[in-house]
């Protein structure tokens, strides 16, 4: 069954601390993983797009990590802000056409002062 | 400025009454999509248009309808054969369909209440 399971489900951090959330997943045949931030009552905001080849991307602070063999990603912010709060999202694609992309239930962090 | 519009950002239903979402985007994207979310799961996909006069059912797709009769919109209705339609709807689009390494736009997305 195709599946994407996200860790922590939330996750409270200080203001200036780093964190490393993570997802795995069990889709095949892959095609490409995203993640994304959703602030509350918001729409999704992309941060970054990996294809099988690639192992790390970086958008400013924030950079992920993909290990197609494991299947597995991470996301690791960087110095947080408490405008990192917010919900952020592991999706991922499979390839081969007919379109089907499986959402992950999230991570909700929030950044205190 | 370039963007996809969802409107109502609140929508209340009354039981049996069909309600419609407006989803419109000035991207010129080719493909958009409609998504459900609800507390603590993944969105689902309800249906998804690639081109102008054509679209296909989703995952979730049982009690929801669209049109596609423009590039720039996709409206969704709410029928009242849906039998659990509170939650929170995102609209999104696509230079070309999102199976491709391409990126995903949302818009601010519409909750649905029925009172």
């Amino acid at each position: 069954k195709n599946q994407v399971e996200q860790s922590p489900q939330s996750l409270i951090i200080l203001e200036g601390k780093n964190c490393t959330l993570q997802c795995n997943y069990t889709v095949s045949p892959f095609s490409n993983l995203r993640w994304y931030k959703q602030d509350t009552g918001r729409g999704p905001v992309s941060l970054t797009i990996m294809t099988f080849s690639e192992n790390t991307k970086s958008n400013g602070r924030y950079t992920a990590t993909l290990d197609a063999d494991t299947k597995q990603s991470s996301l690791h912010i960087t110095a947080s802000q408490l405008s990192d709060s917010a919900s952020y999202i592991c999706v991922v694609s499979l390839a081969g056409g007919g379109f089907k992309t499986i959402f992950g239930a999230g991570t909700r962090l929030f950044v205190k002062a | 400025d370039g963007g996809i519009t969802q409107s109502p950002k609140y929508l209340f239903r009354k039981e049996g009454q069909n309600v419609t979402l407006s989803c419109e985007q000035n991207l010129n994207h080719d493909a958009m999509y409609w998504y459900r979310q609800d507390p603590g799961q993944g969105l689902r996909l309800i249906y998804y248009s690639q081109i102008v006069n054509d679209f296909q059912k989703g995952d979730i797709a049982e009690g929801y309808s669209v049109s596609r009769e423009k590039k720039e919109s996709f409206p969704l209705t709410v029928t009242s054969a849906q039998k659990n339609p509170t939650a929170f709807y995102l609209c999104a689009s696509s230079i070309r369909p999102a199976d491709t390494n391409t990126e995903a736009f949302f818009g601010q997305g519409t909750r649905l209440t029925v009172v």
